[in-house]
């Protein structure tokens, strides 16, 4: 596609379960970001990609979240044992990867933890 | 650490009115600095950005320039039009293995009058 798709563009899920966030970046980008976007705050950052591995997955907030992208391209955000605080819009963003270019962000996946 | 602080919303102008909206910064080091906008509905845009002291970055007529002895970017614009009603992100960008690490400010919200 033109630009960075995320899926689902909405998800509702119940406390403790777990969830899955797809991102389709950009053909050809080989660096990918994803955010995380509280109510009336700015994002912010949780783990960054260069290919494959994950070169910087210091914002993840603790160990129930994870983060893949097994062929440098789609990447999948794992949640598992959902809390009321993951609610929040989850940001994909990808660039060139050279220094001083432009993140192409999605729509976002809107969480919804009850 | 690096942070962004940019002025409180919400802001609310009438059409034609001049625009401001603040941002400082906290870096080490020589970030690039950037405004997106996120129009309702839509996903984050880069608006503008400055990639050095003094610069100056400009797009549909809004401008920010760089200052790094203030360490601000502010946001300004002319004439603004109700067409420019959105939420404006300043955010800076810390370099780190080949690509960028965006840190964002909270976000101003600004609503255009007819």
């Amino acid at each position: 596609g033109a630009g960075v798709s995320q899926t689902p563009s909405n998800k509702v899920t119940e406390k403790g379960k777990y969830v899955e966030l797809r991102c389709d970046p950009i053909s050809g980008h080989t660096a990918l970001y994803w955010y995380r976007q509280s109510l009336g705050q700015g994002p912010e950052f949780l783990i960054y990609f260069q290919g494959t591995g994950a070169a910087d997955d210091s914002g993840l907030p603790n160990d129930r979240f994870f983060a893949v992208r097994p062929e440098g391209s789609v990447s999948t955000l794992k949640i598992q044992r959902t809390e009321r605080g993951d609610s929040a819009v989850y940001l994909c963003a990808s660039s060139p990867g050279h220094s001083n270019t432009e993140a192409f962000f999605g729509q976002g996946t809107r969480l919804t933890v009850v | 650490g690096n942070s962004v602080t940019q002025m409180e919303g919400p802001v609310t102008l009438s059409e034609e009115a001049f625009l401001t909206i603040n941002c400082t910064y906290t870096a080490t080091g020589y970030p690039s600095l950037f405004w997106y906008v996120q129009y309702p509905g839509e996903g984050l845009q880069l608006l503008l950005k400055a990639t050095k002291a003094d610069d100056k970055g400009s797009n549909k007529g809004f401008e920010a320039t760089y200052r790094k002895e203030t360490t601000s970017f502010h946001l300004e614009k002319g004439s603004v039009q109700v067409s420019d009603s959105a939420v404006y992100f300043c955010a800076l960008s810390a370099y780190f293995q080949g690509a960028q690490k965006l840190v964002f400010g909270q976000g101003t919200r600004l609503t255009i009058n007819p």
